[in-house]
């Protein structure tokens, strides 16, 4: 099993529909992040969690909401999808404490809005 | 604000040739820096990752070289094989402590392509 999977791996919306992309990680980290890929743009910070009562905007987080249920889970919700999201969605996490800052990914959610 | 870029957006390679990816970084105050491979259809993988009290540190086939003093990356991969086709990011942080640190900024990526 991965030790970030995102749920679901595409999806395709429509305009104005609210939508939830799910992460969950099995490698214990106290930290997890959404970014979002563009073509040429590289990840985007969208939301990052320090822990589970600790949640920050990144530098393009309007238009999107997030909830951090448990250590393990951190999802990523759009209230009203619009075109302009359409983009590749990346879960990651990283364990700070062991002077460690790499990032684990998931795999990934294609999530197009038509 | 502070950002990270790469000079070149893709670089072709021959198999057995060895392959420089550069980045440049503007924050001065960043002190780790990563190099990630991020093939088609998957998440970014962590590659090496370097300190600022570091020039240089080798893994498998993977050099990553720091100049602080102009502010440059590199990560060289030496006898590039088809399987290292892939877009290659660096990413930075910078040690500005508290709920910041380890925080990644990502440069834009390039596109590596090895021919065989």
């Amino acid at each position: 099993d991965a030790d970030v999977t995102q749920t679901p791996r595409n999806r395709i919306t429509k305009t104005g529909k609210r939508i939830m992309l799910e992460c969950s990680q099995t490698k214990g980290h106290d930290r997890m992040y959404w970014y979002r890929q563009d073509p040429g743009l590289g990840l985007r910070l969208i939301y990052y969690s320090f822990d589970v009562k600790d949640i920050n905007k990144g530098e393009i987080s309007d238009g999107y909401s997030v909830s951090r249920q448990a250590q393990a889970k951190f999802s990523l919700s759009l209230e009203s999808a619009i075109p302009n999201q359409t983009a590749l969605y990346f879960c990651a996490t990283s364990d700070h404490g062991q002077g460690d800052y790499g990032y684990t990914f998931g795999s990934g959610t294609r999530l197009t809005v038509v | 604000g502070e950002s990270v870029g790469l000079h070149l957006p893709t670089l072709s390679v021959q198999e057995g040739d060895n392959s420089i990816i550069n980045c440049a970084y503007s924050n001065s105050a960043s002190d780790y820096f990563i190099w990630y491979k991020q093939e088609s259809g998957k998440g970014p993988q962590f590659i090496i990752d370097i300190r600022s009290n570091m020039d240089k540190r080798q893994g498998q086939r993977v050099t990553v070289l720091l100049n602080k003093t102009v502010k440059h990356l590199s990560l060289q991969i030496a006898a590039t094989q088809p399987g290292d086709s892939a877009v290659y990011f660096c990413a930075e942080t910078n040690n500005a402590g508290g709920t910041s640190y380890g925080k990644l900024t990502f440069g834009q990526g390039t596109i590596l392509t090895v021919h065989p």
